[in-house]
């Protein structure tokens, strides 16, 4: 499968807590976006990185959250001492151009307890 | 503002029938806009797109028609099958943003 992979695909945590979620994007992408998706809504943009640069984020991507691409290639999103609220779906997603379609993975949908 | 909705959050057809499905957007500088397909517990699946300089595009049972005019998005899905079944989102490419602006989603249920 060559598309994007995202791990883990789910993950129950209690608040407090700090977890981390992987993204790998489409190999020859060097576009790669982190979005989080609430029940009945849409995605919401997150963060972007080209290459290993983090370019843009977003005001939801609060302090607890952070997000890096060490070596251009796959992500990692953090987020620092969970809180309730921070339930939902994190999808990522890779591109190849700037302005281009982007290709998204099957998310990891985290519940905080 | 950002903003890209729908005009229904919820469709109901007969198997083989024809689907439209509308979206609005609010930013006239907008100049990309992808229709997705998002089943349940996955990722949003790529549809069509359509550029501003285009009115309309044809893909394999789908058509997307875009009418700058009016800041209007519509997917039409022809001889809809059980596989249809999905929620389907617009999504808006804000130039210089360098993200994409999804509306709310319509859930799209088929009738057999």
């Amino acid at each position: 499968d060559t598309g994007v992979s995202q791990d883990p695909r789910h993950k129950i945590t209690k608040r407090g807590q700090n977890v981390t979620f992987r993204c790998d994007p489409i190999s020859e992408h060097n576009r790669l976006y982190w979005y989080r998706q609430t029940l009945g809504q849409g995605p919401e943009f997150l963060t972007y990185f080209q290459n290993e640069a983090q370019l843009e984020k977003s005001r939801l991507l609060s302090d607890r959250f952070s997000a890096e691409r060490p070596k251009g290639s796959f992500s990692t999103l953090e987020i620092q001492r969970t809180e309730q609220g921070d339930s939902a779906m994190y999808l990522c997603a890779s591109s190849l151009v700037l302005g281009g379609e982007q290709y998204f993975g099957p998310g990891t949908r985290l519940t905080v307890t | 503002g950002e903003s890209v909705g729908l005009h229904l959050p919820t469709l109901s057809v007969q198997e083989g029938d024809n689907s439209i499905i509308n979206c609005a957007y609010s930013n006239s500088a907008s100049d990309y806009f992808i229709w997705y397909k998002q089943e349940s517990g996955k990722g949003p699946q790529f549809i069509i797109d359509i550029r501003s300089n285009m009115d309309k595009r044809q893909g394999q049972r789908v058509t997307v028609l875009l009418n700058k005019t009016v800041k209007h998005l519509s997917l039409q899905i022809a001889a809809t099958q059980p596989g249809d079944s999905a929620v389907y989102f617009c999504a808006e490419y804000l130039q210089g943003a360098q993200k994409l602006v999804f509306g709310q989603g319509t859930r799209l249920t088929i009738n057999p």
